[in-house]
C-alpha cells in the first residue's frame, strides 16, 4: 500500500538552530515528491518538487533533498517566522498522498 | 488577486442540512481539487476534475457531490449531514502538462462545522 511517513510529528528548535525534516516514503509509480508549508487557519503553500533521488533545491534557508526511499527538508539557522506545519506529499498516479505533517516551532 | 478562493470561510449547521461550499481559481488550470483536512491535519484528497471532468473520486460517501460549471469552478454539495463531516475542506489547482502534474495550489480553506 502506498504510504508516506512524516518524521519527526513535532521539532521545537532555538533560533539559528539547524535540523531536518524527514518524509519517508513506499510507494510505486512515483511522479514527484512535494513540500507543502501550512500555517495555522490557512491552506498549504507550494515550497518545493523534486522528481528524481539525487536532486535538491533551495529557497532561502530551506533545502530539500530526494533519494529512493525518503525526502529531507532542511532548515538552516532558522527564524522564529519559519514557524508551521511542513507537510510532505507524493504524487502517485493523477492524486497528491500527504504524509501527517512535522509542526515546527522555532523560539526566539 | 487571489489565486484560489473559497466561500464561505466557516460554516456551522445542524445535523441533516444541505450545504454548499464554493470555489474559484482565476490562474487558468485544468485540474481542480477537493481535500478534507481532519482534526488531527491529515490532509486527503477526494475529489479532482479536470476540464470539468471528474477524474479521482476517493471513495467519498455519495452525499458528498462536486460540480464544476467550468473549468474555474469545482463546487462541493454535502447533503444530510452528519457529525463526522466536521473539518477543514480545501480546494486546490494545477496545471497539468501530458503526464506532470505541477504543483497545486491552495485555497484558505472552508472550517465546517456540524452540530
Amino acid at each position: 500500500e502506498d504510504q508516506v511517513t512524516q518524521s519527526p510529528e513535532a521539532l521545537r528548535l532555538q533560533e539559528g538552530e539547524s535540523s531536518s525534516l524527514n518524509c519517508s516514503y513506499t510507494v510505486s509509480g512515483l511522479r514527484g515528491l512535494f513540500w507543502y508549508r501550512q500555517d495555522p487557519g490557512k491552506g498549504p503553500e507550494f515550497l518545493f518538487t523534486l522528481y528524481s533521488a539525487g536532486e535538491e533545491k533551495e529557497k532561502e534557508r530551506l533545502k530539500a533533498t530526494l533519494t529512493k526511499k525518503e525526502s529531507f527538508l532542511h532548515i538552516t539557522a532558522p527564524k522564529p517566522e519559519d514557524s508551521a506545519t511542513y507537510l510532505c506529499a507524493v504524487q502517485i498516479a493523477q492524486k497528491l498522498v500527504f504524509g501527517q505533517g512535522t509542526r515546527l516551532t522555532i523560539n526566539p | 488577486d487571489t489565486a484560489v478562493s473559497q466561500t464561505p470561510k466557516y460554516l456551522v449547521t445542524q445535523m441533516g442540512n444541505d450545504k454548499s461550499i464554493k470555489c474559484e481559481q482565476n490562474l487558468g488550470h485544468d485540474t481542480m481539487y477537493w481535500y478534507k483536512q481532519d482534526s488531527k491535519k491529515f490532509l486527503k484528497i477526494m475529489f479532482s476534475y479536470n476540464n470539468k471532468e471528474l477524474i479521482i473520486n476517493e471513495t467519498v460517501p455519495n452525499r458528498f457531490s462536486p460540480k464544476s460549471p467550468d473549468k474555474a469552478h469545482l463546487n462541493l454539495h454535502i447533503n444530510s449531514l452528519e457529525l463526522g463531516d466536521s473539518a477543514v475542506y480545501f480546494c486546490a489547482s494545477s496545471p497539468v502538462s501530458g503526464d506532470v502534474y505541477n504543483e497545486q495550489f491552495f485555497g484558505p480553506g472552508t472550517r465546517l462545522t456540524v452540530l
